[in-house]
């Protein structure tokens, strides 16, 4: 079955610090990938995605992914965190040309 | 950038009556809008599409006559929870897509900021 896994549930770095959160897909074909961020009181705001090209995709804020097929996955980075990066990530994946999303991981960013 | 707003932010209301959530596009014209449904610590789960001016496609397992959807109009979507029962209590959260593909994977979705119903 089809399904979105990322696997830490919260995440805390260090203002300044390198940050990766990993997102993990189950699915036969090379899928359509997205990476979403939700601040409190917000929408979720797209921060790339990857259709199909390059593997890794620049977005904005400073991500980046990387899609690798043999791992199955689409893990985010961000190479330093600031501090208005606090917020909940959700990686998605397209199915029958809608979005399922995994549950999300919360990113703390401690001074 | 494109805004997609949501009213009410916060709900409450007895059970066994009914609640409408408004969905808009402040700044541009959405022909297809998205409701999606979150529960705590899960992901967010698509519960129906909706074109203007056409029936929205729901889900499986979502109840058509529970959850009323209406888009009347290129900016506005609502949805309706007929008879809210405290199992009903939950996020919901609208997107709204810019192009005129009928909601193509390819089109940006952009997302209101969630509505949060209890249901007592």
């Amino acid at each position: 079955a089809q399904s979105v896994t990322q696997p830490d549930i919260h995440i805390t770095v260090s203002e300044g610090a390198s940050l990766e959160l990993r997102c993990n897909y189950s699915y036969g074909a090379t899928p359509y990938l997205f990476w979403y961020v939700q601040s409190p009181g917000q929408g979720l705001q797209l921060l790339l995605k990857y259709f199909s090209g390059d593997t890794l995709v620049q977005g904005i804020k400073g991500f980046e992914a990387e899609f690798k097929r043999s791992q199955s996955s689409f893990n985010l980075r961000k190479p330093s965190v600031h501090w208005s990066d606090a917020a909940e990530y959700f990686c998605a994946v397209e199915r029958g040309n809608k979005l399922v999303f995994g549950a999300g991981t919360i990113l703390r960013v401690k001074s | 950038g494109a805004v997609v707003s949501q009213h009410p932010s916060w709900v409450i209301c007895k059970s066994g009556t009914s609640v409408k959530i408004e969905c808009r596009s402040l700044d541009f014209q959405a022909t297809t809008m998205f409701w999606y449904r979150q529960f705590p610590k899960q992901s967010l789960m698509l519960m129906a599409t909706s074109n203007e001016g056409s029936k929205a496609t729901y889900e499986q397992g979502v109840e058509k006559d529970k959850f009323l959807i209406n888009h009347a109009s290129l900016t506005l979507s609502t949805l309706t929870v007929t008879s809210a029962h405290p199992e009903d209590s939950s996020f919901y959260i609208c997107s709204a897509a810019s192009g005129t593909s009928g909601g193509a994977i390819e089109e940006t979705q952009y997302f209101g900021p969630g509505t949060r119903l209890l249901v007592l």
